[in-house]
């Protein structure tokens, strides 16, 4: 399977504090995404970190890039209780095909 | 404004039957996708058409078969609907998959098809 994986597959935490996910991929890459999930919801795109970028933030977000290890990092600081979702990472092909870990459910309690 | 919408957002029928679903977006992007999303919540990509040309055809059942009509729809019409089948179904789209950019996509609310 192409499919990488995500890591932890849940992770339930207090308000406030930060939340963690890490992501490894298989093959190589145009870019790496991070997308969020909500129950019964569609997917939304949250942040993009192209193969030439070792760090990206967007507000409480920060992506982390390791290619050598086909690895990826998505912290979440000072989390809310609106932050429960699922968090997927999903490699870019060059095809524009996204190819999408299982996924880490993440419970913030408030 | 919804961005990309599809319908029905619940669609139950019986084995054997033939159903579609429908997909637009108003975003003025050149490619579209179908994603599958079982039960476990794996997505996996199962078409892609770039201005109305399919590009992207993973291995799936030639029961399944996309149509575009113009780059601003893709729907997806399923024959012979099967148990297997049941999942939730997104629609995305992207920007221009031959930009080095490679945006984002924008993904669909999707359709939950349960087949009993």
């Amino acid at each position: 399977s192409q499919q990488g994986e995500e890591d932890p597959q849940a992770l339930s935490i207090q308000e406030g504090e930060n939340a963690t996910m890490n992501c490894s991929y298989k093959t190589s890459i145009n870019n790496l995404q991070w997308y969020r999930q909500n129950s019964g919801r569609g997917l939304v795109h949250l942040i993009l970190i192209r193969s030439n970028e070792r760090e990206k933030h967007s507000g409480r977000l920060r992506v982390t890039l390791d290619t050598s290890k086909k690895s990826s990092s998505l912290l979440i600081t000072a989390s809310r209780a609106a932050d429960t979702a699922s968090y997927f990472c999903a490699e870019c092909k060059v095809t524009g095909k996204l190819i999408f870990g299982q996924g880490t459910t993440l419970q913030v309690k408030p | 404004d919804t961005a990309v919408s599809q319908t029905p957002k619940y669609l139950v029928t019986q084995m054997g039957n033939d159903k579609s679903i429908k997909c637009e977006q108003n975003l003025g992007h050149d490619t579209m996708y179908w994603y599958k999303q079982d039960s476990k919540k794996f997505l996996k990509i199962m078409f892609s058409y770039n201005n109305k040309e399919l590009i992207i055809n993973e291995t799936v059942p030639n029961r399944f078969s996309p149509k575009s009509p113009d780059k601003a729809h893709l729907n997806l019409h399923i024959n012979s609907l099967e148990l297997g089948d049941s999942a939730v179904y997104f629609c995305a789209s992207s920007q221009d998959r031959t930009s080095k950019l490679n945006t984002e996509a924008f993904f669909g609310q999707g359709t939950r098809l349960t087949v009993v």
